[in-house]
């Protein structure tokens, strides 16, 4: 156990379907990420969080939508995804140098 | 953002040293050298980092350049369960009011195996 807790683990989802990933850290961390990992692809950055306000957005589709309702929970809600949305997605947290990840939820879109 | 670059790939065996290169010419003054590694089918977990001055951990040791341009992380006893892929990332420090800034940028990372 990291300190960052995701849920689900696994999700497998139709493109039609409305789903949300959690993230919950109580390090006492202000900052909150999350991550795309696809297959035989690094890591690629979606979202930034710090103090709960959005900072970056990484051109990501609106079907992908972060919600940050306080310092400690992070969501992804999802809508008609494609496919190509299967993938391992990460949340983490940064008191602002070094920062703790969550293991992942695997997303299956069918 | 200041880029890394690592080999893809490197093998080791068990109980023996392994040096994992990286190479960050264009490294800042005031960015930090971050290593994380990535075990199969988990999230990415902090390795080490550093400024200037070599840096010791229970994990791992760093050795930086003198002129920062490379360092190498180095994993004293090899064990099977340091099979992973190890990132080398920049990072700038912490700004002096203390908040948060700066993001962890994933490149493709050495591949390490480790042999029985």
């Amino acid at each position: 156990e990291t300190g960052v807790t995701q849920t689900p683990r696994h999700l497998v989802m139709g493109m039609t379907n409305k789903k949300s990933l959690k993230c919950e850290q109580h390090l006492g961390h202000n900052a909150m990420y999350w991550y795309k990992q696809s297959a035989k692809k690094p890591l690629e950055l979606m979202f930034v969080y710090n103090f709960k306000e959005q900072t970056e957005n990484n051109s990501v589709p609106s079907r992908f939508s972060p919600e940050c309702p306080n310092s400690s929970h992070l969501f992804l809600h999802l809508h008609t995804l494609q496919p190509e949305d299967s993938a391992l997605y990460l949340c983490a947290s940064s008191p602002g140098d070094g920062y703790t990840f969550g293991s992942g939820t695997r997303l299956t879109v069918v | 953002d200041a880029k890394t670059t690592q080999p893809n790939s490197m093998e080791s065996n068990e109980e023996e040293p392994v040096h994992l290169p990286c190479n960050h010419s264009t490294i800042s003054g005031t960015d930090y050298i971050h290593w994380y590694r990535q075990l199969p089918s988990q999230g990415p977990e902090y390795v080490i980092h550093g400024l200037t001055s070599n840096v010791n951990n229970r994990m791992a040791s760093l050795a930086i350049a003198e002129d920062r341009k490379s360092s190498t992380l180095i994993l004293h006893r090899a064990t099977l369960r340091d099979a992973a892929v190890y990132y080398c990332i920049l990072l700038p420090g912490r700004n002096a009011g203390g908040t948060s800034y700066g993001k962890l940028t994933f490149g493709q990372g050495t591949i390490l195996t480790v042999h029985p």
